[in-house]
C-alpha cells in the first residue's frame, strides 16, 4: 500500500544532542513537507521541497535541518539550536504543486528528557 | 499574510446532535484553496475535504457538509447526527496558489462527542 511513513513514533532526546527524524514516501509525489504541532497551536510549517536537492526554509525553520538526496525521503534533523523541540511532528507530502490534497503520515512525537 | 481562525477551542455534544465548526480565513489572494483535516487520536491527519476559492458550491458528504462563503470568508463545516468516532481535532486550513502548496492551519476544533 502507499503512503507515507515517519519513524520513530516515540523519540527522547537528551539536551544539547542532535536528532533525525525519517519520513520516506512511496506515492511518487514531488514535493514535502514537515509541520510541528504544539498543544492548542495548529500545525506550522519548518521546511518544504518541491524537487531533489532543493528545500526553503517555512515559518519557523530555526534550529531545524533537511536533506532531499531521494525523491522519497525528506528527513528532518532537530539541532541542538532549536530551543524548545518538544512537539509532535508530521510529514506530509503532495502529488504535484498544484494545493491537491497533502497526504500525513503518523506523526512523530520527540521530547526532550 | 494568509491566515486562519478557528474560533472554537472545544465543543462538547451528545451523540446524534449536529455541530458546526467554524472557520474564518484572510488572504490577500484571489485563487486559493480551503481544506479541513481530521486528527483522531492516532495522530495522523485525514484529508476531507478541498474546495477552490471560485467555487462557492456548498459540499454534502454523508453526514457532513461544507458552507463556503466568500463574502464572510467562511468555510465552515457541519457534522449531522454526530457519532461517538466523529472525536477528534478538527483542522482547517489555507493554500495560496503561490506558496507551493503550503499549508496554513487554523489552530484546530477538538471535538467530544459522548454517547
Amino acid at each position: 500500500d502507499g503512503g507515507i511513513t515517519q519513524s520513530p513514533k516515540y523519540l527522547f532526546r537528551k539536551e544539547g544532542q542532535n536528532v533525525t527524524l525519517s519520513c520516506e514516501q512511496n506515492l511518487n509525489h514531488d514535493a514535502m513537507y514537515w509541520y510541528r504541532q504544539d498543544p492548542g497551536q495548529g500545525l506550522r510549517l519548518i521546511y518544504y521541497s518541491q524537487i531533489v536537492n532543493d528545500f526553503q526554509k517555512g515559518d519557523i525553520a530555526e534550529g531545524y535541518s533537511v536533506s532531499r538526496e531521494k525523491k522519497e525521503s525528506f528527513p528532518l534533523t532537530v539541532t541542538s539550536a532549536q530551543k524548545n523541540p518538544t512537539a509532535f511532528y508530521l510529514c506530509a507530502s503532495i502529488l504535484t504543486g498544484r494545493a491537491t490534497e497533502a497526504f500525513f503520515g503518523q506523526g512523530t512525537r520527540l521530547t526532550v528528557v | 499574510a494568509q491566515k486562519v481562525t478557528q474560533a472554537q477551542t472545544e465543543i462538547s455534544v451528545v451523540e446524534k446532535e449536529d455541530v458546526t465548526l467554524d472557520c474564518v480565513y484572510e488572504t490577500r489572494d484571489t485563487t486559493y484553496y480551503l481544506f479541513w483535516y481530521k486528527q483522531p487520536p492516532s495522530g495522523e491527519l485525514v484529508f476531507l475535504i478541498r474546495r477552490n476559492s471560485f467555487d462557492e458550491q456548498n459540499e454534502i458528504s454523508g453526514r457532513y457538509s461544507w458552507n463556503f462563503q466568500k463574502s464572510t470568508s467562511s468555510f465552515n463545516f457541519t457534522i449531522t447526527a454526530s457519532q461517538v468516532v466523529d472525536s477528534a481535532v478538527y483542522f482547517c486550513a489555507l493554500s495560496e496558489a503561490g506558496r507551493y502548496s503550503t499549508l496554513t492551519f487554523g489552530k484546530g476544533t477538538m471535538l467530544l462527542v459522548s454517547p
